[in-house]
């Protein structure tokens, strides 16, 4: 049981470049989100996901894009990453909104 | 004001002691809650998923929700080291598409 995949688990960029973070779900949920976890901060949504092809924002969605292709993966893209973006980013998904979330492990981005 | 608060700790306490871990929170809607738990450098696991007032008990873990006061709690009985992570309350309400998390109690359990 694979649940909540995250790709990669670590990366370093530099200020300015461009990187997508892939979440992979192989529980058929229909729910899907993207957080950042900052020390102090807790998790905060960036954005989420009701289905396949939509896309909606959370509470920090600047800086950020979102897509959601296929049923079971969602992508979470830095067009010009800033050092502001330094952080752990945490991939999740649900069945319905009401039900927990399963949680990935995480990607840990180091922006300099 | 945050729609959900919870004490950030540290929390920390000897082996086989009972802890007591809060949350408060402010919108009265909400129908569903939810304790995880996070080891180091791991993503939230869940532990407990309750809906509306009263108590469930799962091993070692009590769930505890007072709607009336706005307060959960989450009881860990002979607490272990293993036991030492950040545990985050979780809430939502029938409808909406996101959950509201507190911030986090770290929570060490000492040998």
């Amino acid at each position: 049981n694979a649940g909540v995949t995250q790709t990669p688990k670590f990366r370093v960029l530099k200020t300015g470049q461009s990187m997508t973070l892939l979440c992979a779900q192989d529980m058929n949920h229909e729910y899907m989100y993207w957080y950042r976890q900052d020390p102090g901060m807790g998790l905060r949504l960036i954005h989420y996901s009701v289905g396949e092809g939509t896309t909606a924002k959370g509470e920090v969605p600047d800086g950020y894009n979102v897509s959601r292709l296929k049923k079971q993966n969602f992508l979470l893209g830095l067009e010009s990453a800033a050092p502001s973006q330094t952080s752990v980013y945490f991939c999740a998904s649900s069945p319905q909104s009401r039900w927990p979330q399963h949680f990935g492990d995480g990607t840990r981005l180091s922006i300099l | 004001q945050k729609e959900v608060e919870q004490d950030p700790g540290p929390l920390s306490v000897p082996e086989g002691a009972i802890v007591s871990l809060n949350c408060t929170y402010s919108n009265s809607a909400f129908q569903y809650f939810m304790w995880y738990r996070q080891y180091s450098r791991k993503g939230p696991e869940l532990l407990m998923y309750t809906y509306s007032s009263g108590n469930k008990e799962d091993g070692r873990f009590t769930a505890q929700v007072d709607k009336s006061s706005k307060y959960i709690s989450l009881f860990i009985r002979d607490s272990q080291p293993s036991d030492s992570a950040t545990y985050l309350c979780a809430m939502t309400i029938q409808g909406a598409q996101k959950l509201v998390f507190g911030q986090g109690t770290r929570l060490t359990i000492n040998p």
